[in-house]
């Protein structure tokens, strides 16, 4: 079976600052690694995705992860927080393949202050 | 990526009823997900849906409480039956397969669901 952990159901940084999420994976085979973004009252987008390229991943409005297999983690950074970051990240995980569910995390709830 | 078009977006409904979420995709997948994600919560796999076979349920969901339709390879319907009050949540739906393995994950803009 697979899972993740997301460390901290509340992040809170101030604007301008490094915005770190942390996730840590657990998989018996190879996986695949996404965050998604959730604003208020919105559905799911995706942030990035790790799957088995490279280890360095870029996504959009500035986020990158860092995929570590020695630390099984998968963490979400941003250098300089904005206010249109806040919202609730999820890190999800499945098998390789895009014919396999998403397993969620249980959410971390970023707020960025002034 | 594709593109899902997931309605109703909200709705209100009444204990005891039923209410089908419709999701239309712009490209033919092979695989839909529906998930559900309750107030505060992350979320959860209801069940996966091919075409052309019975949906496959995730433990603690059944088919009589969900039934799922997936009567071709760009549409697909959840119900949720006889509905309580606990099934206030949001529902969303998702597709995998060969464009999720280049594109990630979609998801549908999601149905928020009260049932009063």
């Amino acid at each position: 079976a697979q899972s993740v952990t997301q460390l901290g159901s509340h992040v809170s940084v101030s604007e301008g600052a490094l915005v770190l999420l942390r996730c840590n994976y657990s998989s018996s085979v190879p996986p695949y690694l996404f965050w998604y973004v959730q604003y208020p009252n919105q559905g799911l987008q995706l942030l990035l995705k790790y799957t088995s390229a490279a280890t360095l991943v870029k996504g959009i409005n500035g986020f990158e992860a860092e995929f570590k297999k020695s630390e099984t983690s998968f963490h979400l950074t941003k250098p300089s927080a904005h206010m249109s970051d806040a919202a609730e990240y999820f890190c999800a995980v499945s098998k390789t393949g895009g014919g396999n569910k998403l397993t969620f995390g249980t959410g971390t709830q970023l707020k960025v202050e002034l | 990526s594709a593109v899902i078009s997931q309605k109703p977006s909200r709705d209100i409904c009444q204990r005891g009823t039923s209410l089908t979420i419709q999701c239309q995709v712009d490209s033919q997948v092979t695989m839909m997900f529906w998930y559900r994600q309750q107030p505060g919560q992350s979320l959860t796999l209801i069940a996966t849906a091919n075409q052309g076979s019975e949906a496959t349920y995730e433990s603690g969901f059944v088919i009589d409480k969900f039934p799922i339709s997936r009567p071709n390879l760009t549409f697909s319907t959840l119900t949720v039956s006889n509905m309580s009050p606990e099934d206030s949540s949001i529902y969303l739906c998702s597709v995998g397969g060969q464009a999720a393995s280049n594109y990630g994950y979609t998801f549908g803009s999601g149905t928020r669901l009260t049932v009063v």
